[in-house]
């Protein structure tokens, strides 16, 4: 079947534009997971969903990073007044349920460059 | 805070050889264990999950093991092939989230 997709797969904004990042998880996955990979910092947690809530946005770096989650699928990641500490790779997963004994199933990731 | 560490960051081996890589984990209060592969410009790609309560798993030439007590997971790779060569990211997921070591970036030498 199909599996975690993102759009789009490479974006580069001007400091200070807002840009928007999708997540389609793989179908009948509950739970949604947002990641940042970047050079200095690794691959750190963002976000969890489960359905349509976040129970757990304590990985958001500042209050100009917002994400929402319709329809228990599909997933947005908006930054606002993008900074060029924001450039970064933002990877997106899903899983089943969102038990911990579940795999996560990554997207390709969206490369964002903030010039 | 849950620290993942990843030693070393690179290591280069001939093709054929049996490698170990070594992952190390600072909190055992995890629910699960998983070993990525990461091949340059792409995402992830999920190798081996080892739930808290299991020891190790096994998929074709790759075995991972978990030492919760110890705080410790090992990724086996026998007999490696140049298209092995890729980074290798563990992370230990608990409280919602998977915490990720900086991997380690394998190169296999024909």
């Amino acid at each position: 079947g199909a599996g975690v997709s993102q759009s789009p797969s490479n974006k580069v904004t001007e400091k200070g534009k807002d840009v928007e990042l999708r997540c389609d998880p793989i179908s009948g996955h509950t739970a949604l997971y947002w990641y940042r990979q970047s050079l200095g910092q690794g691959l750190e947690f963002l976000i969890y969903f489960q359905g349509n809530s976040a129970p757990d946005k304590s990985g958001l770096p500042s209050d100009r990073f917002s994400a929402e989650r319709t329809g228990g699928s599909v997933s947005t990641l908006t930054i606002q007044r993008t900074q060029q500490e924001d450039s970064a790779v933002y990877l997106c997963a899903s899983s089943f349920y969102g038990s911990w004994s579940y795999e996560q199933y990554f997207g390709p990731g969206t490369r964002l460059t903030v010039t | 805070k849950q620290e993942v560490t990843q030693i070393p960051a690179a290591l280069s081996v001939p093709e054929g050889e049996n490698l170990v890589l070594n992952c190390s984990f600072t909190d055992s209060a995890i629910y699960n264990l998983q070993w990525f592969r990461q091949d340059p410009g792409k995402g992830l790609t999920s190798l081996l999950l080892i739930q808290s309560s299991q020891r190790e798993q096994t998929s074709g030439r790759l075995n991972a093991s978990l030492d919760k007590s110890s705080g410790r997971s090992t990724l086996y790779i026998a007999a490696s092939q140049p298209g092995d060569s890729a980074t290798y990211l563990c992370a230990t997921g608990a409280n919602s989230k998977l915490t990720f070591g900086k991997g380690i970036t394998l190169s296999v030498r024909p």
